[in-house]
């Protein structure tokens, strides 16, 4: 069965601090794709980023970055120099090719970023 | 380009009745998804459809059902309603392949009293 975890329920970091986001998956696939959502207060969640299992090279955009790593089953997201309009709830979730159709997504329990100035 | 659009943004309704919940996909995308989503916690997923039809679903209760029209959009019905209906009902569109991203509508904060 798939599952994602995100140990860390709750962040606070001062603005321009460098925070990492953890999340850890397992799945019984070899193929497989992990995502991370933003959910800001308005409640819409904001896709940043898929990775296929097949890619393991580390993503950079502007200032957030992804570090995948098979061997821990782990797929972390760091900002780098934090901003005020970071803060929201950040989710992981895995989609993989056990069903036949469909890509649902498992999400983890979401970690809270909050920002502050 | 319009994105996910869905309807209403807030309901409330009583312990025992029924509501529909609306869903536009992202133009060009033909598979639209529900999820539920309680306070505090991550989206759960109830069920996808893909050409009218549902093809995969949730560990949730027949009283949740659903429906695609032709043009995509869908419908998410909950009959005898419960306390524990009340979430943040969400719809996500995506291109219908296994791992394609899934973009999310801004949900409909249903409330069951």
């Amino acid at each position: 069965a798939q599952k994602v975890t995100q140990a860390q329920t709750e962040i606070s970091v001062v603005e321009k601090e460098d925070v990492t986001l953890d999340c850890v998956y397992e799945t019984r696939d070899t193929t497989y794709y992990l995502f991370w959502y933003k959910q800001p207060p308005s409640g819409e969640l904001v896709f940043l980023i898929r990775r296929n299992s097949f890619d393991e090279q580390n993503e950079i955009s502007g200032r957030y970055s992804w570090n995948f790593q098979k061997s821990t089953s782990s797929f972390n997201f760091t900002i780098t120099a934090s901003q005020v309009v970071d803060s929201a709830v950040y989710f992981c979730a895995l989609s993989d090719e056990a069903m036949e159709y469909g890509n649902k997504l498992v999400f983890g329990a979401g970690t809270i970023l909050r920002v502050k100035s | 380009d319009a994105g996910v659009t869905q309807s209403p943004t807030h309901l409330i309704k009583t312990r025992g009745q029924q509501v529909t919940l609306r869903c536009s996909p992202k133009s060009g995308h033909d598979t639209v998804s529900w999820y539920q989503q309680a306070l505090g916690q991550g989206p759960q997923f109830i069920f996808q459809y893909y050409e009218e039809e549902e093809r995969q679903r949730g560990n949730f209760p027949d009283r949740f059902s659903g429906h695609q029209f032709p043009n995509y959009s869908s419908e998410l019905n909950v009959n005898a309603l419960l306390l524990g209906d009340s979430a943040l009902y969400l719809c996500a569109s995506s291109v219908e392949r296994v791992g394609n991203e899934q973009f999310f509508g801004p949900g409909t904060r249903l409330t069951v009293l």
